[in-house]
């Protein structure tokens, strides 16, 4: 089973900073790797795929990066509505990791 | 727009089956190329991808649940069904219903989740 492992587990930024979080995968993903928002008492939302790719809807403060076993989420500029907790997921198989929460 | 929605009881006893169905609107089931599936969420909040059925009836499940999981859809109704046998404590978290597309495990919509115990 493919593990990714996020980092850190929380990151405490001020509104208008900007946010780098990281995900590593065991091996190989290629650019298969996703990144989902996750607010309390919501669903996950899908924000970025294919590593780089923002989603329907998504600012241009998000972008993703990387390939192979490591990447990153970058987010510019932090709003308010911006923290939340953040899952990357690897979909040469399936698995996600444990989350980071980006808090003020 | 296309919605989600679970349902099903929120309390299982250990060793019965906790089954949930999912109510699609906005969207066909059997979308060429649109796969539904389910994911769950522990009490400890790890992500965990259940198993997923095909526009054509396909069904692909996570290994780790296989023996016990069996998922089915209707089309006549536009749902789609997870069956987990022998619920276990262990089970206990919140069920979302889930689309992806073109057999990629990329989940671009969900539902609101619902959250199910299995406590005796």
């Amino acid at each position: 089973e493919i593990m990714l492992t996020q980092s850190p587990a929380s990151l405490s930024v001020s509104p208008g900073e900007t946010a780098t979080l990281s995900c590593r995968a065991s091996e190989s993903v290629s650019k298969h790797l996703a990144w989902y928002q996750q607010k309390p008492g919501q669903s996950p939302r899908l924000l970025i795929y294919d590593a780089t790719t923002r989603a329907t809807g998504i600012p241009v403060r998000f972008s993703g990066g990387g390939s192979g076993t490591e990447f990153s989420l970058t987010i510019s500029s932090l709003q308010s509505e911006d923290f939340a907790v953040y899952y990357c997921q690897q979909y040469r198989t399936w698995t996600f990791g444990q989350g980071t929460k980006v808090e003020i | 727009q296309m919605q989600l929605k679970e349902s099903g009881p929120g309390l299982v006893k250990p060793s019965e089956t906790l089954s949930l169905t999912c109510s699609v609107s906005g969207a066909s089931i059997t979308t060429r190329d649109d796969y539904w599936g389910w994911v769950r969420q522990s009490p400890t909040k790890d992500l965990e991808w259940i198993g997923s059925i095909s526009y054509s009836g396909d069904t692909y499940y996570n290994p780790s649940l296989r023996a016990r999981l069996t998922i089915s859809a209707d089309a006549s109704r536009n749902q789609f069904s997870l069956r987990l046998a022998s619920a276990a404590a262990s089970d206990t978290g919140v069920y979302y219903c889930v689309r992806h597309r073109d057999g990629y495990y990329i989940f671009d919509s969900w539902g609101q989740g619902t959250l199910v115990a299995v406590s005796s």
